[in-house]
């Protein structure tokens, strides 16, 4: 069975400051996905990584993949109160078709 | 614009009563999926279209059923076997059923509360 763990599961930032958001899952992988959630809404797709040494980037956020340690993390460099969110990861494993397993998110708030 | 439109955004359920939740997309997408998401936690597969006429349990299917009768539309009914239906449930679509490098995409959802 996969497993997918996110961490920290709840992060309190100061505006400006840099943090980084782990998704640790249990087997091999060749997609990744993360996913931005307000509350109350749906989830906004934010990065599709296909393989390893994947990095992409939008604004202030930075996702990166490394398949050999099962390990992506989310960076967010200088945060802004726009960001305050709950970010979601979601693992595909190798080989399979479309189920995505989702880690249980991470609640970020952005402090002034 | 393209999207899934999922109504309604609040639904109340009696004991005994079976529920719909409507979900529909205009995006031409194959595949079709239900999650559920309870509160501070990720989102569970209840279950999964791939074409028409098909569908697969997910990891939580027990006291629900779906039906894909049309390309646009995967409704998704809550039966009284349904204990906890309380939460969040969401619809999604994708391009294609297999590897792809487009995401899912999601409608705004439909909460769930038991009278």
């Amino acid at each position: 069975e996969l497993k997918v763990e996110q961490n920290p599961l709840f992060l309190s930032m100061q505006e400006g400051k840099n943090y980084t958001i782990y998704c640790n899952y249990s087997t091999t992988s060749d997609r990744l996905y993360w996913y931005r959630q307000d509350p109350g809404k749906s989830l906004e797709s934010l990065f599709v990584l296909l393989s390893n040494g994947a990095v992409k980037q939008e604004g202030r956020l930075m996702a990166s993949l490394d398949t050999k340690a099962r390990l992506s993390t989310l960076h967010i460099t200088a945060a802004v109160h726009d960001l305050s969110a709950t970010y979601f990861c979601a693992v595909s494993p190798s080989g399979s078709a479309r189920q995505l397993t989702f880690g249980s998110g991470t609640q970020l708030t952005v402090l002034p | 614009d393209g999207g899934i439109t999922q109504s309604p955004k609040y639904l109340f359920r009696k004991e005994g009563q079976n529920v719909t939740l409507s979900c529909e997309q205009n995006l031409n997408h194959d595949a079709m999926y239900w999650y559920r998401q309870d509160p501070g936690q990720g989102l569970r597969l209840i279950y999964y279209s791939q074409i028409v006429n098909d569908f697969q349990k997910g990891d939580i299917a027990e006291g629900y059923s779906v039906s894909r009768e049309k390309k646009e539309s995967f409704p998704l009914t809550v039966t009284s076997a349904q204990k906890n239906p309380t939460a969040f449930y969401l619809c999604a679509s994708s391009v294609t059923w297999g590897p792809s490098n487009q995401p899912q995409h999601f409608g705004d959802g439909t909460r769930l509360s038991i009278l």
